[in-house]
């Protein structure tokens, strides 16, 4: 089977620590992505990344940054947490070619308190 | 970026057909439209992904409109496993957005026993 694995399911962190989720997949893909999905906001696209140490910024990237050293590999960083960034993070992947379906993780729930 | 419009949510009796629809009139030529869904507390799934032309899978149908700017998702039999958010995407490929994706608010479909 084919897999998105996010490292963290349920997290809680202090206000101003760093924050590291980690999102891995086993299915050589070009494309990942990372999203938050608010109550009411539905899922925003923060950060993705075509390629090894490539990466583009999508819609909210504020208070976030990423890094992607290895291709099945892609973290989402946290710099100083704020309460705001209390969300559920989702993480994406696929393979670069036309129609090629999406699979994602299960999701991280941060808490920031 | 090709935007994508669903009503917020609908509602059907289990065994009964469900129609979900999707406009998305700015679509381009290459974009396939892809539709995921997404129970309590998990990651989106996979449902089913078209170009042109209809498809049907074990999961469900996807009628695509001639001029490709709406499309229905058809679940042929809903079960109460089907209550879920059911969101319809579309695959931005091309310039240097290749890969973004954006995701609408979704439907969320209640399944009446």
């Amino acid at each position: 089977d084919v897999k998105v694995t996010q490292s963290s399911r349920y997290l809680v962190k202090r206000t101003g620590e760093k924050v590291f989720l980690e999102c891995v997949q086993d299915m050589d893909h070009e494309n990942m992505f990372w999203y938050r999905q608010d109550p009411g906001l539905g899922l925003r696209l923060i950060y993705f990344s075509y390629d090894v140490k490539m990466k583009e910024k999508g819609d909210i990237p504020e208070g976030y940054s990423v890094s992607r050293e290895k291709k099945e590999r892609f973290s989402l960083i946290l710099e100083s947490a704020s309460t705001n960034q209390t969300s559920m993070y989702l993480c994406a992947s696929y393979r670069a070619e036309r129609g090629n379906t999406i699979y994602f993780g299960e999701g991280s729930w941060l808490t920031v308190v | 970026d090709a935007k994508t419009t669903q009503p917020n949510s609908m509602e059907s009796n289990e065994e009964e057909p469900v129609h979900l629809p999707c406009n998305h009139s700015t679509i381009s030529g290459t974009d396939y439209i892809h539709w995921y869904r997404q129970l309590p507390s998990q990651g989106p799934e996979y449902v089913i992904h078209g170009l042109t032309s209809n498809v049907n899978n074990r999961m469900a149908s996807l009628a695509i409109a001639e001029d490709r700017k709406s499309s229905t998702l058809i679940l042929h039999r809903a079960t109460l496993r089907d209550a879920a958010v059911y969101y319809c995407i579309l695959r931005d490929a091309g310039g240097t957005s290749y890969g973004k994706l954006t995701f609408g608010q979704g439907t969320i479909l209640t399944v009446h026993p």
